[in-house]
């Protein structure tokens, strides 16, 4: 029973090109929403996260945008270069107290494979 | 200016041996995650610890498994009698409050039961 989904295990996108990574969710108590790289062989780094009260939070290049009605938030990456090829990983966590508002429910990944 | 340390990175053990795991959380952070990635999956939640205290352990395994955070040292993750099925990475996030913040990711443990 996943809970985030990423229902595409790979992209390749061109150099210089728009990157868009999607994710979807089931669970309507999640209300933070986080994006995390990972290159080979080591953990993942946090990248950008976004609030359900918010539908779009950018960063440099990486903006997040979260459709609470489709239950569905993407990643954009703009523009995308070479050493943005790694796994990325959505997830998410609830918002309400107690048990389980620390734990972060994982996707099972999009690798992105920019090419030069 | 130490992140999330982890050791050992890699770790084989025969079937029916102890795995230790220890993990260092990043300094001023006093609640450390540990989390587990099977091949071809996302990472799974197994515990989260405070100093002295298990806060949750909902994610573990009922039998085999144990983590501790004392008071001085690391986070321990412990498995005994190690079974194939452990194989996996492991990580180790560590966060400065009751997650509401980005935890922070160590380089993991990787665990091949042999």
């Amino acid at each position: 029973d996943q809970q985030v989904k990423q229902n595409s295990p790979s992209l390749s996108v061109q150099e210089g090109r728009i990157s868009i990574l999607n994710c979807d969710y089931t669970n309507s108590m999640f209300d933070y929403f986080l994006w995390y790289k990972k290159y080979p062989a080591e953990g993942p780094t946090f990248l950008i996260s976004i609030s359900s009260i918010k539908d779009k939070n950018e960063d440099g290049r990486f903006t997040v945008f979260l459709n609470k009605s489709a239950k569905h938030l993407s990643l954009h990456i703009v523009p995308s270069q070479p050493g943005d090829s790694a796994v990325y990983f959505c997830a998410a966590r609830a918002g309400y107290s107690g048990a389980g508002s620390y734990q972060l429910t994982f996707g099972k990944g999009t690798k992105l494979s920019v090419i030069p | 200016n130490a992140g999330v340390m982890q050791n050992p990175r890699h770790l084989v053990r025969r079937r029916g041996q102890e795995a230790r795991l220890r993990c260092s959380p990043m300094k001023g952070h006093s609640h450390v995650y540990w989390y587990r990635q099977l091949p071809e999956e996302g990472l799974k939640f197994m515990v989260y610890l405070q100093k002295e205290n298990i806060i949750d352990e909902s994610g573990m395994p009922k039998e085999r498994f144990s983590a501790e955070f004392p008071k001085e040292g690391p986070s321990i993750l412990r498995i005994q009698q190690v079974v194939r099925g452990d194989s996996a990475a492991y990580f180790c996030a560590s966060s400065d409050d009751r997650g509401r913040t980005e935890a922070f990711f160590g380089q993991g443990t990787r665990l091949t039961v042999v």
